[in-house]
């Protein structure tokens, strides 16, 4: 069965710009999560994704940030504008069904850095 | 609030030797709990998980975790610990009523040495 799959898997961006990342999970699952992951802390859920529908976004900065999933399968993650305090790993995950006991799959990451 | 608490940022251990890494939790209702695994340049890797029954849970690569409910806590161990175990360890709750929403502690570097 095959992963997470994210990408870029790195990125350098200035600040003020904007940058997209991009996820496609495991499928069949119908759960999809974007977490921030700042060194030294752990992930921090940005959204949550139900299909195509959002479930939780409450932590995401919407000034900046936005997320689709618009066919219920693969997702965008979009930052415009990028500020330096961005710079974090975002990292994607799915399960099957998240009113169950099911875990997380996670992709390996985007890294990005903002300059 | 829901929330985990890994209180050590760093554990030292022997190969060989038995290891234990501590999460306490703090969850409404019964809790959905998690251990991940993170390597360098790498996403997290389920290892193991408790969500009802028997306290003692085993999961991947030889680990197991004990769940104790009246310290909330959910502690990580091996009996006998490798190199290769070396790296980044992420304790985790379900918020069940909070659209299952996960929490993750601050993480614990295990470093095994030879």
């Amino acid at each position: 069965e095959a992963g997470v799959a994210q990408s870029p898997r790195y990125k350098i961006i200035e600040k003020r710009q904007s940058v997209a990342f991009w996820c496609n999970p495991i499928s069949g699952h119908a759960t999809l999560y974007w977490y921030q992951q700042i060194l030294g802390q752990g992930p921090k859920l940005l959204i949550q994704f139900q299909n195509n529908g959002v479930v939780d976004d409450s932590q995401l900065p919407k000034d900046r940030f936005s997320a689709e999933r618009l066919k219920g399968v693969d997702s965008t993650l979009k930052i415009q504008p990028a500020k330096l305090e961005d710079s974090a790993v975002y990292l994607c995950a799915s399960s099957l069904d998240p009113t169950e006991s099911y875990e997380q799959y996670f992709g390996p990451g985007t890294r990005l850095t903002v300059t | 609030a829901q929330s985990v608490a890994q209180p050590e940022d760093q554990v030292n251990v022997a190969e060989g030797n038995p290891l234990t890494v501590k999460c306490t939790y703090s969850v409404s209702g019964n809790p959905y709990l998690f251990w991940y695994v993170q390597y360098p340049n790498r996403g997290l890797q389920f290892l193991l998980k408790y969500i009802t029954g028997d306290n003692l849970v085993k999961g991947s690569y030889g680990f197991e975790a004990e769940f104790n409910k009246s310290q909330t806590s959910f502690h990580l161990k091996k009996p006998s610990a490798l190199v290769s175990d070396s790296a980044l360890y992420f304790c985790a709750v379900r918020d069940q009523r909070n659209f299952n929403k996960f929490y993750f502690g601050s993480g614990t570097k295990l470093n095994v040495k030879p």
